[in-house]
C-alpha cells in the first residue's frame, strides 16, 4: 500500500518561496502514475495545484501556473512543490496525492504552511 | 466548471439513509466524478470514483449514482463514523481536478 509523507517549512515569509517534498513509499514512483499536490484553506476549500508524471511531464492549475513548479526525483522516490511570490492567500494545508482513475486515490497526511512575517 | 454541493449541512440519526447532491455546471464525460470523505484533522479519503465505483475497502453502504448533471452519494444505515464532510470532485481538462465546497453530515 502506497504511503505519502509531506515535509517542509511550516512558515514562509511573504514574497518568499514555498518548498515542500512528498516522500513516496510502498510503490515505485516510476510506476505509470501521476502524482499531485492539493491544498486546502477555509477560504478556498480544496484546490488542485498540479501534477507530475514519472517521466517528468506536468500539468498545472491555470490559476497558479505562473508561480508553480513540480519536480520529481526518481532516485529518492519523492516529488516536490515550489510556489513562488507567496502571500497570505497561500496559507493552507498542503497535501500530496497519488492519482487514480480520474481521482486522487491516496493522500498524505498534509502539512500546514503559514505565510507570515 | 463549477461543482455545487447542496445542502451545506445535513442532519441525520445513525441508522438512517443520507443522500448528498453534487451538480456540475458542465457536462462530465465518462462519469469522471469522485466522492471523498474528510474527518477533522485528516486528509480526504476516496470513497467513490467513476461516479459509482467504490474505492478499495469502502463499505457497500456507500453508493454513487448519476442523473444527467446531478450526481448523488447515498449512505445507507448511517454509522457513527460516517459523520464527516463529503466532497465531490470532477476530472476535466484545465484544471484537471476541481472540487465542490463540501457537505457536512452531522448527527441529529
Amino acid at each position: 500500500q502506497v504511503q505519502l509523507q509531506e515535509s517542509g517549512p511550516g512558515l514562509v515569509r511573504p514574497s518568499g518561496t514555498l518548498s515542500l517534498t512528498c516522500a513516496v513509499s510502498g510503490l515505485s514512483i516510476n510506476n505509470n502514475n501521476w502524482w499531485s499536490w492539493v491544498r486546502q484553506s477555509p477560504e478556498k476549500g480544496l484546490e488542485w495545484i498540479g501534477e507530475i508524471y514519472h517521466t517528468g511531464g506536468t500539468h498545472y492549475n491555470p490559476s497558479l501556473k505562473s508561480r508553480v513548479t513540480i519536480s520529481l526525483d526518481n532516485f529518492r522516490s519523492q516529488f516536490s512543490l515550489k510556489l513562488t511570490s507567496v502571500t497570505a492567500a497561500d496559507t493552507a494545508i498542503y497535501y500530496c496525492a497519488k492519482n487514480g482513475a480520474w481521482c486522487l486515490e491516496s493522500w498524505g497526511r498534509g502539512t500546514q504552511v503559514t505565510v507570515s512575517s | 466548471s463549477v461543482l455545487t454541493q447542496s445542502p451545506g449541512t445535513l442532519s441525520f440519526s445513525p441508522g438512517e439513509r443520507a443522500t448528498l447532491s453534487c451538480r456540475t455546471s458542465q457536462s462530465v464525460g465518462n462519469n469522471y466524478l469522485a466522492w471523498y470523505q474528510q474527518k477533522p484533522g485528516r486528509a480526504p479519503r476516496l470513497l467513490i470514483f467513476g461516479a459509482s465505483t467504490r474505492a478499495t475497502g469502502i463499505p457497500d453502504r456507500f453508493s454513487g449514482s448519476r442523473s444527467g448533471a446531478d450526481f448523488t452519494l447515498t449512505i445507507n444505515r448511517l454509522e457513527p463514523e460516517d459523520f464527516a464532510v463529503y466532497y465531490c470532485q470532477q476530472y476535466g481538462t484545465s484544471p484537471m481536478y476541481t472540487f465542490g465546497q463540501g457537505t457536512r453530515l452531522e448527527i441529529k
